[in-house]
């Protein structure tokens, strides 16, 4: 069965540093990679994912991953954060071979005005 | 598009007593998730449904605990009898059975028990 770790529980950022969330898989086969935000008090939303060819993907407000799939890693990046981002984030995995999506324990970063 | 529709939002209920939690997937989308999520546990994989079938049930923590899909639009999750540890949020999501798309959430339901 697959599994998700997310390295960081807890990420304190003040506005404008550079964000590095670490997530790595555990599944031999095809994988289809997800990055989940849940903002304070929401529901989960899709920020990117991964399905196959270029292994830098671009999502909404910013946000990249990069698939290196050597490493079994999909970690999510953002150059400048802000705010906003206060959040907490989530990286997925679905196995193509199976039918159900595995989620990381979540990291939660909090970014400082 | 509506998007994945639960109900209630919120559930407060005594020891004991029974809980039903209600999703009503996206149109069109045959594949159904039931997650539990809570601080010491973070997002658990319950159960899901392929086609109103149960596909995997290993996440169901209890006999207590228990899922049907009688048809394509709607799901339930119930609990009895229903205990203090079982208070959580719960989240349904739903996505196609296709092989690259996403899942898509509920608002989710915040359960305590008392």
């Amino acid at each position: 069965a697959q599994s998700v770790s997310q390295h960081n529980h807890h990420v304190i950022l003040s506005e404008a540093a550079s964000l590095e969330l670490g997530c790595n898989y555990s599944y031999g086969g095809t994988v289809n990679l997800f990055w989940y935000v849940q903002y304070p008090g929401q529901h989960l939303q899709l920020l990117l994912k991964y399905f196959s060819g270029d292994p830098l993907v671009k999502g909404i407000k910013g946000f990249e991953a990069e698939f290196i799939k050597s490493k079994f890693s999909f970690n999510l990046r953002k150059p400048s954060v802000q705010w906003s981002d206060t959040a907490e984030y989530f990286c997925a995995v679905n196995a193509r071979s199976q039918g159900n999506l595995i989620f990381g324990k979540g990291t939660k970063l909090s970014v400082k005005p | 598009d509506a998007g994945v529709i639960q109900s209630p939002r919120h559930e407060v209920t005594e020891m004991g007593q029974e809980v039903t939690l209600r999703c009503k997937p996206i149109s069109g989308h045959n594949s159904l998730f039931w997650y539990r999520q809570t601080m010491m546990r973070g997002l658990e994989l319950l159960i899901y449904f392929n086609n109103n079938v149960p596909i995997d049930d290993s996440g169901m923590p209890e006999d207590r605990f228990s899922a049907k899909m009688p048809n394509a639009s709607f799901s339930t999750l119930k609990i009895q009898p229903s205990e203090p540890r079982d208070s959580a949020v719960y989240f349904c999501a739903s996505s196609r059975q296709v092989a690259n798309t996403e899942a898509f959430f509920g608002q989710g339901t915040r359960l305590t028990v008392v």
